[in-house]
């Protein structure tokens, strides 16, 4: 099966500093998301960005498909922030990477 | 936020007993999932459903059973419940299949079995 990897598996961050998470995957997909999982366990779609950037507030990602990774950027991060972030792609069925582990420090 | 429920949200309950998790969505999806989350594995699918009274297994369904009667409810079983399936279980919905399909996640079933 396809293999989804991301790094770094942790971050941690002084508030207001921004950061770079990613994700690689062995094959072509079509489908990427990001999703955020918050300290009380619920996991939030961010982006669903099979190719190029999408923003969203201080949030954004870009997928380069053809080279099998995509980017999250936080900018000016807040303690909201802290949590689990998530890649997961579809070949055949939705695949998740381990994970990276952040936290925000006031 | 997509509209989805899970009931009940926390459960414990004893090894050898029936257990019982309902997924509840109102945005009329085809497609639902199960899915286990455990510390170092994230999250593995173990039955999904294509539509009522279709379902088909994940890559961790043993020991799971899951039913299809309505659109809007996916019901997964645990027949005799094990220390092993202490985890936490969350509900996805889609409206496509595949790679197209972008999913959507209910707020989990935190489970432990004692």
């Amino acid at each position: 099966g396809i293999q989804v990897e991301q790094s770094p598996p942790d971050l941690i961050l002084q508030e207001g500093a921004n950061s770079t998470l990613r994700c690689n995957f062995s094959d072509s997909v079509n489908n990427l998301q990001w999703f955020h999982q918050n300290p009380w366990g619920q996991l939030i779609n961010l982006f669903y960005i099979p190719s190029g950037t999408k923003q969203n507030g201080r949030l954004s990602a870009t997928t380069v498909a053809t080279e099998r990774y995509s980017l999250l950027y936080i900018s000016s991060s807040q303690t909201t922030d802290s949590g689990v972030y998530f890649c997961a792609v579809t070949w055949g069925k939705l695949q998740f990477g381990a994970g990276t582990q952040v936290v925000v420090t006031p | 936020d997509a509209g989805i429920t899970q009931s009940p949200r926390h459960k414990v309950t004893e090894t050898g007993t029936p257990v019982t998790l309902r997924c509840h969505q109102t945005e009329n999806h085809r497609y639902m999932y199960w899915y286990r989350q455990d510390p170092g594995h994230g999250l593995r699918l173990i039955h999904y459903s294509y539509g009522v009274k279709d379902t088909d297994k994940g890559e961790v369904s043993d020991g799971y059973s899951v039913s299809r009667s309505k659109t809007e409810d996916f019901l997964l079983t645990l027949e005799s419940a094990t220390s092993s399936q202490t985890s936490v279980y969350f509900c996805a919905i889609s409206d496509s299949w595949g790679q197209s399909a972008e999913q959507y996640f209910g707020p989990g079933t935190r489970l432990t079995v004692t």
